[in-house]
């Protein structure tokens, strides 16, 4: 099982404001990264460190962490953000990495 | 252009024997952090592997005495020597470039294990 807890599905009416969480005790240790992955695709890093977006991902995203709860917010979410999204973060058990089990997100 | 391109998957019997390639382009595999990921039909991703630079390697419990993580520094080649393979294992498996993070990832090779 994941140490990483995910909510399964999340739902966002277009143009509106998504938080998706990640809680694990690492977290209080280590920042979480965020992956987006689309059906048939390799995932794609959005959010990593404390907020910082690799280049090209849209502003929209953002990260932000507190406590055991890391999040990922979409702000003004639009059609092509609809797709899977993974945190990671090492495992404070030993394990170098452990992936969140994924949120599922629609856009209505 | 940082490129990361996988190949040996295919269909396989339950306790037999897989290797599978990731040939990096654009980058140093000797010089950075390297992994495997895989993916099951319809699941999560699941980290699986890492080597450091400095050669030290780490494995998820559900594959640690049946898989090695290595790389072949003259071919800029990342492996995964799979043995003893089982139904679960069955998967799509990406190597990733890890930094701090996954920053690059490959398009996956698919691994079938069934009789």
């Amino acid at each position: 099982s994941s140490e990483l807890t995910q909510d399964p599905a999340v739902s966002v009416a277009l143009g509106q404001t998504v938080r998706i969480t990640c809680q694990g005790d690492s977290l209080r240790s280590y920042y979480a990264s965020w992956y987006q992955q689309k059906p048939g695709q390799a995932p794609v890093l959005v959010i990593y460190g404390k907020n910082n977006r690799p280049s090209g991902i849209p502003d929209r995203f953002s990260g932000s962490s507190s406590g055991n709860t890391a999040s990922l917010t979409i702000t003004g979410a639009q059609a092509e953000d609809e797709a899977d999204y993974y945190c990671n973060s090492r495992d404070s058990s030993g394990n170098p990495l452990v992936f969140g089990g994924g949120t599922k997100l629609t856009v209505l | 252009e940082v490129q990361l391109v996988e190949s040996g998957g295919g269909l396989i019997q339950p306790g037999g024997s897989l290797r599978l390639s990731c040939a990096a382009s654009g980058f140093t595999v000797s010089s950075n952090y390297m992994s495997w990921v895989r993916q099951a039909p319809g699941k999560g991703l699941e980290w699986v592997s890492v080597i450091y630079s400095g050669g030290s390697t780490y494995y998820a419990d559900s594959v640690k005495g049946r898989f090695t993580i290595s790389r072949d520094n003259s071919k800029n080649t990342l492996y995964l020597q799979m043995n003893s393979l089982r139904a679960e294992d069955t998967a799509v498996y990406y190597c990733a470039r890890f930094i701090s993070d996954f920053d690059y990832w490959g398009q996956g090779t698919l691994v079938t294990v069934s009789s």
